[in-house]
């Protein structure tokens, strides 16, 4: 079973509304959390970094929560636009190791519509 | 300026070719990464290699390699390729965590199709 599970698999949403994507994670214990888009046909990029002891971390419309405690996250993207459209992946990482150690999640697959 | 670089983008070959993707790096890490993408989209790390020495490698065939010529550049070696190696490979780096924090910078990614 996959330490790191996304919901959900696949959202569309129309341009201009507010979406909240999921991440649960059971990786324990827990250094960090990060949240990557991946467009189509390229690599993932970073969009925020958050460590066990912070809650909140934004980065323009993304806005990335956790909840240690839960062992949850999200991501909340507002006033969507079409270049969102992309893979959302949530990657979690142990403390006092590598980060050739990530878990990666499955991603969630966003499409913005006009 | 591309950040992290690999080539090719896209590499079809038949069964039992040997092939090389090339990896190069131009943000001065001293950390550099293969990641296999399988069709199920998960990120897989393959290896990772600090300061030109290898410190993981997870339960890859060993018909794969990586080979680093110097600090900026990650190359990936497969021989006698199989039908299943089909994926897409990203060449990804990281920096001293006290510096650059802990982003890791993928590449574009190398789309390889064996038939």
């Amino acid at each position: 079973k996959n330490q790191v599970e996304q919901s959900p698999q696949s959202l569309i949403i129309l341009e201009g509304k507010n979406c909240t994507l999921q991440c649960n994670y059971t990786v324990s214990p827990f250094s960090n959390l990060r949240w990557y888009k991946q467009d189509t046909g390229r690599g993932p990029v970073s969009l925020t970094i958050m460590t066990f002891s912070e809650n909140t971390k934004s980065n323009g419309r993304y806005t990335a929560t956790l909840d240690a405690d839960t062992k949850q996250s999200s991501l909340h993207i507002t006033a969507s636009q079409l270049s969102d459209s992309a893979s959302y992946i949530c990657v979690v990482s142990p403390p006092g190791a590598g980060s050739y150690q990530l878990t990666f999640g499955k991603g969630t697959k966003l499409s913005v519509i006009p | 300026d591309t950040a992290v670089s690999q080539t090719p983008k896209y590499l079809v070959t038949q069964m039992g070719n040997d092939k090389s993707i090339k990896c190069e790096q131009n943000l001065g890490h001293d950390t550099m990464y293969w990641y296999k993408q399988d069709s199920k989209k998960f990120l897989k790390i393959m290896f990772s290699y600090n300061n030109k020495e290898l410190i993981i490698n997870e339960t890859v065939p060993n018909r794969f390699s990586p080979k680093s010529p110097d600090k900026a550049h990650l190359n990936l070696h497969i021989n006698s390729l199989e039908l299943g190696d089909s994926a897409v490979y990203f060449c990804a780096s990281k920096g001293d965590s006290s510096i650059s924090g802990n982003t890791i910078y993928f590449g574009e990614g190398s789309w390889l199709t064996v038939v």
